[in-house]
Formats: C-alpha cells, sequence, structure tokens
C-alpha cells in the first residue's frame, strides 16, 4: 500500500512570496490533516478534511494560508504572502476513519519550507 | 487552552536500559492518547496507542495511562541505539473520537551503545 505523499520536498523562497504544497493521501482514506511542525515542537494541526469538507480550520492563518481538497482525494495548502515564521515542516497525514478512538494517521514525509 | 506537555530531554539511557517517557495532559475530556516516534528529519511514526486506564504492552513498548492523573508514560524496555529518536505524545483534541490531535514538544532520547 503506497504512503501519503508529499511534495515539494523542501521549498526556499523570499518573504512575501506565495507558495503551495501538494498532497495525495493512502488511497480510500476519507481525512486528511495538515499540519505545521515548527523546529523544536510538535505538530500543529492547521486544518483538517473529512472526504471534501472541512471539519476544523480553526488554527489556520486565514489571512494568508487557504487549503482546498477538491473531489475528497488530493489537498493543496497554500500561502501567500509568506512571512519568516511560516518556516517550518508542513507535514500531510491521513486516516480511513473518523470518529474511532483506535484510528491511526498516516503522516507523509512533509515539505520544509524556508522563507528568507 | 488544550496542552500537552513534555520534558523535551534529552534523556540519556545506556542500551539495554529501561527509557521512561512521560507527558501530562489538560483536557479531562481527552479519550485517546498515542506515542510518536520521530527519527531527525522524518515524519512522525505512530508507536502505540491507548484509551483505557491501565498498562498496555506491545513488544518491548508499554503505555501507561492514569486519567485521574491526567499522566500517560511509555516505557521503553531493553532500549537500543536505533531507538534514539524524539518521542511525541499526542492527544485527541475531541472526546470520543481522534479527529484532530494536539501534540506535546517531544522528548529527546538517546541510548548509548
Amino acid at each position: 500500500e503506497a504512503g501519503v505523499a508529499q511534495s515539494p520536498r523542501y521549498k526556499i523562497i523570499e518573504k512575501r512570496q506565495s507558495v503551495a504544497f501538494w498532497c495525495n493521501p493512502i488511497s480510500g482514506h476519507a481525512t486528511l490533516y495538515w499540519y505545521q511542525q515548527i523546529l523544536g515542537q510538535g505538530p500543529k494541526l492547521l486544518i483538517q478534511f473529512q472526504n471534501n469538507g472541512v471539519v476544523d480550520d480553526s488554527q489556520l492563518p486565514k489571512d494568508r494560508f487557504s487549503a482546498e481538497r477538491l473531489k475528497g482525494v488530493d489537498s493543496t495548502l497554500k500561502i501567500q504572502p509568506a512571512k519568516l515564521e511560516d518556516s517550518a515542516v508542513y507535514l500531510c497525514a491521513s486516516s480511513p476513519e473518523d470518529f474511532h478512538n483506535t484510528d491511526t494517521q498516516y503522516f507523509g514525509p512533509g515539505t520544509r519550507l524556508t522563507v528568507l | 487552552q488544550k496542552e500537552v506537555e513534555q520534558n523535551s530531554g534529552p534523556l540519556s539511557v545506556p542500551e539495554g536500559a529501561i527509557a521512561s517517557l512521560n507527558c501530562t495532559y489538560s483536557d479531562r475530556g481527552s479519550q485517546s492518547f498515542f506515542w510518536y516516534r520521530q527519527y531527525s528529519g522524518k515524519s512522525p511514526e505512530l508507536i502505540m496507542f491507548i484509551y483505557s486506564n491501565g498498562d498496555k504492552e506491545d513488544g518491548r513498548f508499554t503505555a501507561q495511562l492514569n486519567k485521574a492523573s491526567q499522566y500517560v508514560s511509555l516505557l521503553i524496555r531493553d532500549s537500543q541505539p536505533s531507538d534514539s529518536a524524539t518521542y511525541l505524545c499526542a492527544v485527541n483534541g475531541y472526546g470520543g473520537s481522534q479527529g484532530n490531535l494536539i501534540f506535546g514538544k517531544g522528548t529527546k532520547l538517546s541510548v548509548k551503545p
């Protein structure tokens, strides 16, 4: 079974530029998550989709971040314009079913963003 | 503000010893608890989950949960150098579902040969 795919793996941009990350979850997984992990910290949820609907985006900085999951499969996370503090690893995860205590989130390899 | 607290370490143990990793959480409504391992430069991978008070064992790993004390721990027996990584404690954000996970900052474990 193929894992969660993300691209690009690395991205370097200057502040005020825009950037987009792509995620392809494990086939059949209904729930998709985007996390931001700043160096030395644990991942922080940005947005959670179930199929193509948003379940939770309470921690997404909506003035600059946006995300979509068209057709309930792939997802794109965009930052526009980027700030220095956006430098982090952006992790995508998926799980086959929500609302189950023993569910498991499978993480992709992440995209390391550096904002100069 | 729901919080998950971990000692950042580093925790250093000799090979073959027991490593004990601890985590406390603030939300009494949390029902699912997870331990992830993250090697440097890699993404988190699930080691264990627990949702009932007591101990849960899987190979060399034992998770312990005490909801009254809002405390969860991970014991690693017969520690190996390959166990050297950051261990992330995560707690579900919604009662009764995994959904939104809240992570601690992680404890860095170093196992010395």
